[in-house]
């Protein structure tokens, strides 16, 4: 069993949906959780992190986390076609612990 | 600031040759990782350096990879020979403080014909 699983997709939503992407995890004692973000041929750029469970938010982005279900969700409200790319999630056991990532689910939003 | 610098951008070899890569992190930034990503699948770390020192190299082919990163500054991996396998990209990053919150440079396509 790998440690963070995600769908591949490819998922395909048009323009101004809320786009829903999640992943599981395996191991309870990850504690960061993180959201990536990979356009193509371009490397990873962090667009959120949450410690423990709970949700934040930062503009139209939602990261949540439950530690209950081993289960982490990133929602994107009003999704503009520069939202295309691929979102890798992430888990670490601390903040000074490598991160393990997802295999990424890569996003498509039509104009 | 600027980013992660990463060279060469793409490189084709042939398997049994060998290849280095090059990085620069961003300016301040103490630790280095090397990850692989191969296509389809999320990056996989390679390498950590501290500083000078390695944290984790746990999940580096040592018989065919190496590393080093020269005065906590820039670093190179290599590796002698290649196999087809090796293609994939090959990702530098580096962090301030935490491991969490990672800048990436854009990568080296490697392909292994």
């Amino acid at each position: 069993q790998k440690e963070v699983e995600q769908d591949p997709g490819p998922l395909s939503v048009p323009e101004g949906a809320i786009v829903s992407l999640n992943c599981t995890y395996s191991n309870s004692a990850f504690q960061y959780f993180m959201w990536y973000r990979q356009y193509s041929r371009k490397g990873p750029e962090l667009l959120m992190y949450t410690y423990s469970s709970g949700n934040k938010e930062d503009g139209r982005f939602t990261a949540q986390v439950d530690k209950s279900s081993k289960y982490i969700s990133l929602f994107i409200r009003d999704s503009q076609p520069s939202d295309s790319a691929t979102y890798l999630c992430a888990t670490g056991y601390s903040s000074a612990s490598k991160i393990i990532f997802g295999s990424g689910t890569r996003l498509s939003i039509r104009p | 600031e600027a980013g992660v610098a990463q060279s060469p951008r793409y490189k084709i070899i042939e398997k049994r040759q060998s290849v280095a890569f090059w990085c620069n992190p961003i300016s301040g930034h103490a630790t280095l990782y090397w990850y692989q990503q191969i296509l389809g699948q999320g990056p996989k770390l390679l390498i950590q350096f501290q500083n000078n020192g390695v944290v984790d190299d746990s999940q580096l082919p040592k018989d065919r990879f190496s590393a080093e990163r020269l005065k906590g500054v820039d670093s190179t991996l290599k590796i002698q020979p290649a196999k087809l396998e090796d293609s994939a990209v090959y990702l530098c990053a580096s962090s301030r403080d935490r491991d969490y919150e990672q800048y990436f440079g854009p990568g080296t396509r490697l392909t292994v014909t």
